[in-house]
């Protein structure tokens, strides 16, 4: 059964970059099926997909993000990761990894999600 | 950006009601949309997705319809486990767009 966990620092200063992992089990992250990535809740709000990555390299990103964002997945390790800069207290949120299927558009699996403090 | 706006925000009801939660697209997408239930503290559920198709396991008290820009989510009698916040989002087109939910309360 396919399960994903976060990992990854709950508090975080201003101006740093944030880096998440997520440990994907009970299925391989080569499955061709599904897309890997990762979307935020801020504490209290919605929900607001970030980034994907495929298993080919492919990714894709909001653009309200794009140019802070990256994601990528390590094969070997089952593993795939979300980079975050620039980071400001707008920023603070649940992130969820999750694992998507539909041409990447579904959410169909969710970590438990993790949350990050943007805070001095 | 496809817009997605839920209706009501915040519905009260009782045990044993009918409840109908609306999303609103901002451009049409034929079925491509996606509803979830979320609980304080977890992570949101899949409940439906290509606007009507139930996910396994999940309540048959749970349907989905509609097409283009106007979406429905019903849940015909409520029981005490569905009150939840319930969020709708599109997967036709990047960036992938969620609802802003509704909170369904007692």
């Amino acid at each position: 059964q396919l399960q994903l966990q976060e990992s990854g620092p709950e508090l975080v200063k201003p101006s740093e970059t944030l880096s998440l992992t997520c440990s994907v089990s009970g299925d391989s992250l080569s499955n061709s099926a599904y897309y890997w990535g990762w979307i935020r809740q801020p504490p209290g709000r919605g929900l607001e997909w970030v980034a994907s990555v495929y298993y080919s390299g492919s990714t894709h990103y909001n653009p309200s993000l794009q140019s802070r964002v990256s994601v990528s997945a390590d094969m070997s390790k089952n593993q795939f990761s979300l980079e975050l800069n620039s980071l400001t207290a707008a920023d603070t949120a649940v992130y969820f990894c999750v694992g998507l299927r539909q041409f990447g558009g579904l959410p169909v699996k969710w970590g438990q999600g993790t949350l990050v403090t943007v805070s001095s | 950006d496809i817009q997605m706006t839920q209706s009501p925000s915040t519905l009260s009801a009782s045990v044993g009601d009918r409840v109908t939660i609306t999303c609103r697209a901002s451009q049409s997408f034929q079925t491509w949309l996606a509803w979830f239930q979320q609980k304080p503290g977890s992570a949101p559920k899949l409940l439906i997705h290509k606007a009507s198709i139930l996910e396994s396991g999940v309540s048959s008290n749970f349907s989905g319809s509609g097409s283009g820009t106007e979406f429905t989510l019903t849940i015909n009698s409520l029981q005490p486990d569905d009150f939840a916040t319930y969020y709708c989002q599109q997967y036709y087109i990047y960036p992938w767009t969620f609802g802003q939910g509704t909170k369904v309360e007692i």
